[in-house]
């Protein structure tokens, strides 16, 4: 089943604990993206990465790094936690081309910095 | 600062009406747009694109408009049934680089 899959789904920690979210998907995409969804703000792209080793930053990157090693798998770290990081993360990939518009979704990380 | 803007929080229509969802945007290298839908405890999936080269594109009982010149998007639902109650997103993006910037969301509840 083609699919974007995260972990964990739901997380408490405590602000500064360092943390990684995994994502990966199983599609070939070239293109994966972190994005961070909050109420009255939708959803707000964080980094993306266009292949391997290509990362860019997206609106709202402080805080945050990635990294590209492998195409199918693109984790968000979490350096030094803040409560100001509490959120839903989804990661999403899709194709480069025409089609690269329209990604593919993961389920979400709800994210808790106490 | 919003670049891409959904004004109304929620919407509730009767099955078999119409539901029309609204989206706003300032950037004029927006070059393409997007209709997400989310159900609660999933991540958004993707219901239907248009192009800025079309103002209109439809696919099955969704319709998407696009209005250049008031940078005003808009998706029609023909008709509406219970199942597409969810969260609406829209989303655009430029020619130049590969951001992609959303809305904030519109609830719709399509009442029995």
């Amino acid at each position: 089943e083609a699919q974007v899959t995260q972990n964990p789904r739901y997380l408490i920690t405590v602000t500064g604990k360092k943390l990684t979210v995994t994502c990966s998907q199983n599609m070939n995409h070239e293109y994966m993206s972190w994005y961070r969804q909050d109420p009255g703000l939708g959803l707000r792209q964080i980094y993306y990465s266009m292949n391997v080793e290509v990362t860019d930053k997206g609106d709202v990157p402080e805080g945050y790094k990635v990294s590209r090693k492998e195409k199918r798998n693109f984790p968000l770290i979490l350096e030094s936690p803040s409560p100001n990081q509490t959120s839903l993360y989804f990661c999403a990939s899709s194709p480069v081309g025409r089609k690269t518009n329209e990604q593919f979704f993961g389920p979400g990380t709800r994210l808790t910095v106490l | 600062d919003q670049q891409v803007k959904q004004n109304s929080p929620s919407l509730s229509v009767q099955e078999g009406r119409i539901s029309i969802l609204n989206c706003d945007y300032t950037n004029s290298m927006f070059d393409y747009f997007l209709w997400y839908k989310k159900y609660p405890a999933e991540g958004p999936t993707f219901l239907i694109s248009i192009s800025s080269i079309k103002d209109k594109n439809e696919d099955g009982r969704f319709t998407v408009f696009l209005n250049k010149s008031a940078k005003h998007l808009s998706l029609h639902i023909v008709p509406s049934q219970p199942g597409d109650s969810a969260v609406y997103f829209c989303a655009a993006s430029a020619w130049i680089g590969n951001q992609f910037y959303f809305g904030t969301g519109t609830s719709l509840t399509v009442i029995p």
